[in-house]
């Protein structure tokens, strides 16, 4: 089973719709990422969060918001969907205690806003 | 902006050939890492150097790493069609927040049969 898994895979959505993607993970960290994804741009954080009760914003967290339930769960949302938010969408993990940062990424979600 | 920019952007060889990557970065560093992207997929880690190395190796993968030029360099050596994919350097940043990493905009490696 995957130790990152994000739901939904694909998502078509109309401008204005609010929408929730989800991310769950299995590896016990205590750092999640939500990140996007445009062609030509690489990845651009989003939101971050490293452990339930700390959320802090990335480079591009205008029209967005976050949620943590818990520490396996984070969650992303769009209040007010906008064309130019389509994209590819990644949620990461890390764990503080080997110092590496080094992050584990989900297969994404392929967002278009129509 | 970001902190690391692969070059080239595009890069394709033949099967067998070697795939080199460079990686430049702008800030003091604890670390610097190479990700693999299949064409869609999630990054997936595959090598991390310190930044008191100067030269790692994992299989068939050669990491160099430059603090003095803030840059690093990725080598594949004996390619094979299935490393066809993306290809990205990110950086922690040492004087920034911790857990963050720094993703440049990666170097789509093509290896043809």
């Amino acid at each position: 089973d995957a130790d990152v898994t994000q739901t939904p895979r694909n998502r078509i959505t109309k401008t204005g719709k609010r929408i929730m993607l989800e991310c769950s993970q299995t590896k016990g960290h205590d750092r999640m990422y939500w990140y996007r994804q445009d062609p030509g741009l690489g990845l651009r954080l989003i939101y971050y969060s490293f452990d339930v009760k700390d959320i802090n914003k990335g480079e591009i967290s205008d029209g967005y918001s976050v949620s943590r339930q818990a520490q396996a769960k984070f969650s992303l949302s769009l209040e007010s969907a906008i064309p130019n938010q389509t994209a590819l969408y990644f949620c990461a993990t890390s764990d503080p205690v080997k110092l590496t940062d080094t992050q584990y990424f989900g297969p994404g979600t392929r967002l278009t806003v129509l | 902006s970001q902190q690391g920019e692969e070059d080239p952007q595009a890069l394709s060889i033949q099967e067998g050939e070697n795939a080199t990557m460079n990686c430049s970065y702008k800030t003091s560093i604890n670390n610097l890492q190479w990700y693999r992207q299949n064409s869609g997929r999630g990054l997936v880690h595959l090598i991390l150097i310190r930044s008191n190395e100067r030269e790692k190796h994992s299989g068939r993968l050669r990491v160099t790493l430059d603090t003095s030029k803030k840059s690093s360099s990725l080598l594949i050596t004996a390619s094979r069609a299935a490393d066809t994919a993306s290809y990205f350097c990110a950086t922690d940043d040492r004087g920034s927040t911790l857990g963050r990493l720094y993703f440049g905009r990666g170097t789509q490696l093509t290896v043809w049969p």
